[in-house]
């Protein structure tokens, strides 16, 4: 079963203004993480945001943040004020268990992000 | 911060024969290593788990005689995919986590394109 849902294929978004990618998760553990990867066409997996399952304050990271709603078991991201160089594969990914439990990230099928100009 | 290096970034080979991928923490001590793969334009799925000094542990439907991992040092992992095949062309990617990383501590490397002619 897929832990990790995101139903945006690809989304479009106009320099300056604000874009929310959807993720949401299944689980059972009451011990989880939730992160946010950007992946450009090199490949490389940019790390952006992290929320841990405790944390009660949702997480922010410059103009990254993660609106956090637990009982829906969903962990948006929002990019305020978005550039041409966020355009990009976006990845949500869930850790299950304890942060030192040695546990894999599951991924997600991404989203598509294109900043225009 | 904690830095991957994933070498090579490319690789041509000739169908049949094996190649071997490597990734080595530069500043911390990898005990687990994550590794995936990502066909195009489609999410991450993990192939298998390292544990420094034992053998890895190798997801459903992935062939350990084909794609041999090994752990032996906390700063070296690697994978050889043995004799390969067009179907084996991918984006393999690295994820290392060491004992004294952060809950968010999942670093990558920067991934090998492998394409088997």
């Amino acid at each position: 079963a897929q832990k990790i849902t995101q139903t945006q294929p690809g989304m479009f978004v106009q320099e300056k203004e604000a874009v929310t990618l959807d993720c949401t998760y299944d689980t059972s553990d009451q011990s989880y993480g939730l992160f946010w990867y950007k992946q450009p066409s090199s490949g490389e997996m940019i790390f952006l945001i992290y929320q841990g399952s405790y944390d009660e304050q949702n997480a922010t990271e410059g103009r990254y943040s993660l609106n956090f709603q637990k009982a829906r078991k969903s962990a948006n991201l929002v990019i305020s004020a978005s550039q041409l160089g966020d355009s990009a594969m976006y990845f949500c990914a869930m850790r299950e268990g304890r942060a030192n439990s040695g546990y894999a990230l599951n991924f997600g099928k991404g989203t598509s992000l294109l900043v225009t100009p | 911060g904690a830095v991957v290096s994933q070498h090579p970034s490319r690789v041509i080979c000739k169908s049949g024969t094996s190649v071997k991928i490597e990734c080595r923490s530069l500043d911390f001590q990898a005990t687990t290593m994550f590794w995936y793969r990502q066909f195009p334009k489609q999410s991450l799925m993990l192939m298998a788990t390292s544990n420094e000094g034992s053998k890895a542990t190798y997801e459903q439907g992935v062939e350990k005689d084909k794609f041999l991992i090994n752990h032996a040092s906390l700063t070296l992992s690697t994978l050889t995919v043995t004799s390969a095949h067009p179907e084996d062309s991918s984006f393999y990617i690295c994820s290392a986590r060491g004992d004294q990383q952060g809950p968010y501590g999942y670093t990558f490397g920067s991934g090998t394109r492998l394409t088997v002619v």
